[in-house]
């Protein structure tokens, strides 16, 4: 299947500072979904994105979808200590594979 | 409403000993995924169901693996003669539509430990 390469592993911040993480795949996708787990939570659903170059926002996130959909990121903007988790991009072709996930934790 | 819910929420197995784990999807969800989440990893794959039919079983890490779901609600993954490697949370996604190219709903998952 399809592989995702996520980076950074970890990223420690600030309060207020803000954060990227990125998704990187070989192969051109079909589409990217994004989730994010709490420590001792479970993946909960963020976004879709489908179209080449697509951008969407919500809040203080913001999803790219590159224009040769190989890659995609999420960048917050001014981290609270309630974004703390792993964010994990997943790609799917029937199954679904997830990036190994940026833990992030923030400093208050 | 209700989400997904997943029996039991821990388990602890001695090594060979069978274990049984539970989902409840959302009422009506078509899709059913269960991954293996190993500590500081992502999910992995493991199968996936389309109402009772397992349209995709590739991820199974080997045949003491079983998944199903035979009214195409309620699914049961048992784990034979367990191993310490088999240790992890186990999660359970549904959807409300066919394949993967939807929202996937998580259960809070079960997390095995084999000693």
């Amino acid at each position: 299947g399809q592989q995702v390469m996520q980076i950074p592993q970890y990223q420690h911040v600030q309060e207020g500072e803000d954060f990227t993480t990125y998704c990187n795949s070989s192969t051109t996708l079909s589409n990217i979904q994004w989730y994010k787990q709490r420590p001792g939570g479970h993946p909960v659903f963020l976004i879709q994105l489908v179209k080449s170059g697509e951008v969407k926002k919500q809040k203080r996130l913001t999803f790219q979808f590159g224009e040769a959909k190989k890659n995609s990121s999420l960048h917050i903007t001014a981290t609270q200590t309630t974004d703390v988790g792993t964010y994990f991009c997943a790609v799917n072709n029937n199954d679904m594979r997830f990036g190994a996930g940026t833990r992030l934790t923030v400093k208050p | 409403g209700a989400g997904v819910s997943q029996s039991p929420r821990y388990k602890v197995a001695k090594r060979g000993q069978d274990v049984a784990l539970r989902c409840d999807p959302i009422s009506g969800h078509v899709s059913l995924f269960w991954y293996q989440q190993a500590l500081g990893q992502g999910p992995e794959f493991l199968t996936y169901f389309q109402n009772e039919a397992q349209l995709d079983k590739s991820g199974l890490p080997s045949d003491r693996f079983f998944a199903e779901r035979p009214e195409g609600s309620v699914s049961t993954l048992k784990i034979q003669r367990t191993q310490q490697e088999d240790s992890a949370v186990y999660l359970c996604a549904s959807s409300p539509t066919s394949g993967s190219f939807n929202e996937q709903f998580f259960g809070p998952g079960t997390r095995l430990t084999v000693l």
